[in-house]
């Protein structure tokens, strides 16, 4: 299958601060990408939905000022939290469709692990 | 209530045993229907889709109910490597076809 590559893989920082999560599909194209979060023992949720080359739609209750997404390449997409506070603390996951794959088949990121002190 | 519901589990099943789990959905506009698999921290993987007239796939079988909104998962002669969380998944219609997850159920394959 398709290779969805993130990084980093896990973050520690300090409250206030901002991170940059990188997500990139290795062997293909995606013209779209999704941000999701999950919390211990809880489903993913979707956050927003990244188009290359437009603007990113986010999901009802996600703030997009705080979390900036650019997709400006067709292998890559980041994920900007921005004045990260301990609320924020999280599995960040992204997935990217391949353009000839199954409408339900997304290719994951292995995920980065947020941990905001 | 949550779109896509599933018992989280976990289910603590010996090797060889069948086991199936149950997931109900509320959207009824939902279009399709998948299983996938998730190792503890780790990303989801497709396992299968899921169709009306019921799909195999090795000892995995799936269903789909539209008229009562309900998908189950059939694992027949469980192993080990069957441990994991089992997350239900739907699409409904309309713009990028979002995936809506259920938190999953965890499944416990011992020895």
């Amino acid at each position: 299958g398709a290779v969805v590559s993130q990084h980093p893989s896990r973050v520690i920082c300090k409250s206030g601060t901002s991170v940059k999560i990188e997500c990139r599909s290795l062997d293909f194209q995606a013209t779209t990408m999704f941000w999701y979060r999950q919390f211990p023992k809880q489903s993913l949720m979707l956050m927003a939905t990244s188009n290359e080359g437009s603007k990113a739609t986010y999901e009802q209750g996600v703030e997009k000022d705080k979390f900036l997404i650019n997709h400006a390449s067709l292998t890559l997409s980041t994920l900007t939290v921005t004045s990260a506070h301990p609320e924020d603390s999280s599995f960040y996951i992204c997935s990217a469709r391949e353009r000839s794959s199954g409408v339900g088949e997304q290719f994951f990121g292995p995920g980065t692990r947020l941990t905001v002190l | 209530r949550k779109e896509v519901e599933q018992d989280p589990g976990p289910f603590n099943v010996p090797e060889g045993a069948t086991v199936a789990f149950n997931c109900t959905y509320s959207n009824s506009a939902s279009q399709s229907f998948f299983w996938y698999r998730q190792d503890c921290r780790k990303e989801p993987k497709l396992l299968m889709s899921v169709y009306s007239s019921g799909n195999e796939d090795g000892r995995f079988t799936a269903q789909l109910n539209r008229a009562s909104q309900y998908i189950s998962l059939l694992i027949r002669d469980s192993k080990l490597s069957d441990s994991a969380t089992y997350l239900c998944v739907v699409i409904h219609s309309g713009g990028y076809n979002k995936l809506i997850f259920g938190a999953g159920t965890r499944l416990a394959v011992h020895p």
